[in-house]
């Protein structure tokens, strides 16, 4: 089955720098590559996905972009800001347009991202 | 909409006893699914329902029992609690599969749970 890497475990920027966050997957039919944030104390919410069929996604200072034959994926966060702290987790899951699987996520460990003033 | 509502939010457990987490949603969404989360685990699949009626196994569903009798509700059952079981346990729900990209995961805010 699927499995995702993701790296770094914890990540400590300056207010205003930049953040990546890696992650891998196993499997090359995953075709759907979503970002959670988990701020403490609450349940994750989505921030940004990406399809396999699309190389890069910008929404604001978050962007997303994927490499399907290195089959990994990576956020990106721009002039970071103290309420961007928090856990981040990717995902991936295959989605078949033929109603087979239902094709549930499988989620990296997560990265704790701490924003410094 | 209060979105997804889990109770308790705290809980502590003897080896052996059993309790049921309960998970709501007023959001009409069909599929529901309960995670657990270790530290530096990730989140993992317990269980799942795409519908009133309709129960599946996800990636860790030992220990644990579900039921979807209504839309709304998908209480998550354990009935021998074992310190394995320590965790916080998030529900989620979509209005379709989470695959799609068009039908993002709505969490509740978690429920901790320590087995001792």
């Amino acid at each position: 089955g699927e499995n995702v890497e993701q790296h770094p475990s914890t990540l400590s920027v300056q207010e205003g720098d930049s953040a990546v966050i890696k992650c891998t997957y196993s499997d090359s039919a995953s075709n759907y590559f979503p970002w959670y944030k988990q701020e403490l104390g609450k349940g994750s919410q989505l921030i940004i996905d990406i399809r396999s069929n699309v190389g890069e996604k910008k929404d604001q200072r978050i962007a997303v972009t994927l490499n399907k034959t290195a089959k990994h994926f990576s956020l990106h966060i721009t002039e970071t800001q103290p309420e961007d702290s928090a856990v981040y987790f990717c995902a991936a899951s295959i989605h078949r347009v033929d109603g087979g699987s239902q094709g549930n996520l499988i989620f990296g460990k997560g990265t704790k991202l701490s924003v410094k003033p | 909409n209060a979105g997804v509502t889990q109770t308790p939010k705290f809980r502590i457990l003897k080896i052996g006893q059993s309790m049921t987490l309960q998970c709501t949603q007023d959001m009409n969404h069909n599929y529901m699914y309960w995670y657990r989360q270790d530290p530096g685990m990730g989140l993992k699949l317990i269980y799942y329902s795409v519908g009133a009626g309709i129960t599946d196994k996800g990636e860790v569903p030992n220990g644990y029992n579900v039921s979807r009798s209504t839309t709304e509700d998908f209480p998550l059952r354990l009935e021998l609690a074992a310190p394995s079981q320590t965790s916080v346990y998030f529900c989620a729900s979509s209005y379709s599969a989470s695959s799609r990209g068009n039908s993002p995961l709505h969490f509740g805010n978690g429920t901790r749970l320590t087995v001792t």
